[in-house]
């Protein structure tokens, strides 16, 4: 397996803009997560899925973030409209069994709002 | 709420030295994981602990989880400058009402190792 697969890996875009973040996780894993990473915060998770279905999005800043995964091999992380203050390196990770079982991470998508 | 806390948050060290990084959790934790992440890279797994007292070593890696299962340490003996990166320490909560899937992750310790 290629691991977890993230697209784009670096996007620069103009605040208001609408930004699409992708990931395809390992086949096979039941658990996909999307974590935030900043100086200021650290590593956050924003929200995860558990056989496709959102189980915790409490760390979802706001309104303006969603999150989909309409099916086991495809997730998507959307910012409408992007601010500045959104710039950070956005991960997905995906694992077998939630938190009792280790992490794989995408090489992350670095985010530019400008 | 759950919380994470590691220290320190920095530490430099040369080439040679020890390095120990110190993880706590407000709530006790059904398991420890650590994690290292290399500069511009993504965090990678690096060990799991379940078990309280538990010690577990991977070459120059000493890992150990609290009797209590609410601290953790990793000590690394006399660093390299492979092993410069940012360590992670980060684990689920236990108890009522707790999820499978939510990790909390510490801050993490940045190693920085003078050649």
């Amino acid at each position: 397996d290629a691991g977890v697969i993230q697209s784009p890996r670096h996007e620069v875009t103009e605040m208001g803009q609408e930004v699409t973040l992708r990931c395809k996780p390992i086949s096979g894993h039941d658990y996909l997560f999307w974590y935030r990473q900043t100086m200021m915060r650290g590593l956050e998770l924003l929200i995860y899925f558990n056989n496709n279905v959102p189980i915790d999005d409490s760390g979802m800043p706001e309104d303006r973030f969603s999150a989909k995964m309409p099916n086991a091999s495809f997730s998507t992380l959307k910012i409408q409209p992007s601010e500045p203050r959104d710039s950070a390196v956005y991960f997905c990770a995906s694992s077998w069994t939630g938190a009792n079982t280790e992490a794989f991470f995408g090489q992350g998508t670095r985010l530019t709002v400008v | 709420g759950q919380q994470v806390m590691q220290i320190p948050q920095y530490q430099h060290v040369q080439e040679g030295e020890d390095f120990t990084t110190y993880c706590n959790s407000s709530t006790t934790l059904s398991n420890i994981q650590w994690y290292k992440q290399r500069p511009g890279g993504h965090p990678v797994f690096l060990i799991q602990l379940v078990k309280s007292g538990e010690v577990k070593k991977q070459k120059r890696l000493t890992f150990q989880f609290g009797e209590a299962k609410k601290n953790s340490s990793l000590h690394i003996t006399a660093t390299q400058t492979t092993d410069v990166g940012t360590y992670f320490c980060a684990g689920p909560r236990m108890g009522r009402g707790s999820t499978l899937g939510r990790l909390y992750f510490g801050r993490g310790t940045q190693l920085t190792v003078w050649p």
